[in-house]
């Protein structure tokens, strides 16, 4: 399975833009690109996903390489609330029905007020 | 919509005890899974599930089973517990079965699982 690389941690100001990086450089064609995060004491949650075209949506912004090589997972304007784990995941079809997400251990996002 | 319910949050066993974690999701998704996250850990599937009568097992089956016997419930059974399952699990849901890889997994809070 394609395997992706981030960095263990990062800070952030309140209210500033924040860029969470992932590497994937052996993803394949038909590997969607997902980031969830996780935060304290509760169970993941979807942020956003993605293929080949950056992507919006009221949480966060994903911007894709050309060569989809790597991905970034923006956050516009990070708020206390946004202090969590995030995961860059590579979404295979791995046969016969299964949905495996392959989670890493992402990278902890601490914002400072 | 309550998602993806999990009981108990927390659980304490014996070495040997035998106990169900049990899993609800009430948006009528056909896939569910189990994963255990131990500390400093990014999460692993267990077992999952694509439907009603259906399981399969994920990267660390060992120790553990499941049915499935309606949409709605899929339980995780520890069969003789072990201070190596003493972890936190997390059961998750998603529509969209047929290789589609763009389906949104939800999770359920957690249940917080100790083995003496």
């Amino acid at each position: 399975d394609a395997k992706t690389t981030q960095p263990n941690s990062m800070e952030s100001n309140e209210e500033e833009p924040v860029h969470l990086p992932c590497n994937h450089s052996t993803i394949s064609g038909t590997d969607y690109i997902h980031w969830y995060r996780q935060l304290p004491s509760q169970g993941p949650e979807y942020v956003i996903h993605g293929l080949t075209s950056n992507v919006n949506n009221r949480m966060a912004s994903l911007a894709i390489a050309e060569d989809r090589k790597s991905s970034t997972l923006i956050l516009h304007r990070a708020t206390l609330r946004d202090a969590a784990v995030y995961y860059c995941i590579l979404r295979a079809y791995s046969g016969a029905g299964s949905y495996q997400l392959t989670f890493g251990k992402g990278t902890k996002l601490s914002v400072i007020p | 919509n309550a998602g993806v319910t999990q009981t108990p949050k927390f659980q304490v066993l014996k070495t040997g005890q035998s106990m169900t974690l049990q899993c609800a999701q009430d948006m009528n998704h056909e896939y569910m899974s189990w994963y255990r996250q131990d500390p400093g850990m990014g999460l692993r599937l267990i077992h999952y599930s694509v439907g009603a009568g259906i399981t399969d097992q994920g990267e660390v089956p060992n120790g553990y089973n499941v049915s499935r016997s309606t949409t709605e419930d899929f339980p995780l059974r520890l069969l003789s517990a072990a201070p190596s399952q003493t972890s936190v699990y997390f059961c998750a849901s998603s529509s969209a079965p047929g290789g589609r890889f763009t389906d949104t997994q939800y999770f359920g809070p957690g249940t917080r699982l100790t083995v003496l």
